[in-house]
């Protein structure tokens, strides 16, 4: 079936450094992407979206990257601070109504002080 | 703005009884609204969508006879575990459309399920 995954379970960063977290998503039909942070014991929580009619989209320290050529998708965020260590997802969906949303397996971001 | 209030945050009960979720959209009108299920370290598995006004939609495996939903309003809707067993313990999570384009979907605070 269709999937949305991702090819790092856990990334660990140097506080102060770039993160670059990626995601391969495999419904060409898709055409809204989101990415979601989640900490331990809480729901997701938005970061950054992005549709298929753009190929990158920046908000505060982050910067979301879609590629889709190869159907690839980034999250990168700048100057990485503790308070970044989470577990982030992205989920892929339809724009046009209230669709459901597909998420990615998630990768661990562990941030070194 | 687009807040989704989830409850209760954690639960234990008992085999066999049945427990109630809410999700709540507090400043916004929600017309549809997801309910998650998480194991721990894993990703988020969506088990149905939720309509205002009508039945709900499940996704392939879930028991709709286990996992009842009611959207009875368009700020709440509700997610009652029935006969609960141990392997029903889990993360459950709701998420409410909204369109507001900055917010995506928002997700509630999750509740812990544990049944003993």
């Amino acid at each position: 079936g269709e999937s949305v995954g991702l090819h790092l379970p856990t990334l660990s960063v140097q506080e102060g450094d770039n993160s670059i977290i990626n995601c391969a998503y495999s419904n060409s039909a898709s055409d809204y992407f989101i990415w979601y942070k989640q900490e331990s014991g809480k729901g997701p929580q938005f970061i950054i979206d992005i549709r298929s009619n753009m190929d990158k989209r920046q908000g505060q320290r982050v910067t979301v990257l879609l590629n889709k050529t190869v159907k690839h998708l980034s999250l990168q965020i700048a100057a990485t601070q503790p308070g970044d260590s989470a577990v982030y997802f992205c989920a892929e969906t339809f724009s046009g109504g209230y669709q459901k949303v597909t998420f990615g397996t998630g990768t661990k971001l562990q941030v070194i002080p | 703005g687009a807040v989704v209030s989830q409850h209760p945050s954690r639960v234990i009960c008992k085999s066999g009884t049945s427990v109630k979720i809410e999700c709540r959209s507090l400043d916004f009108q929600a017309t549809t609204m997801f309910w998650y299920r998480q194991f721990p370290k894993k990703s988020l598995m969506l088990m149905a969508t939720s309509n205002e006004g009508s039945k709900a939609t499940y996704e392939q495996g879930v028991e709709k006879d286990k996992f009842l939903i009611n959207h009875a309003s368009l700020t709440l809707s509700t997610l009652t575990v029935t006969s609960a067993h141990p392997e029903d313990s889990s993360f459950y999570i709701c998420s409410a459309a909204t369109t507001r384009a900055d917010y995506g979907y928002t997700f509630g605070s999750g509740t812990r399920l544990t049944v003993v």
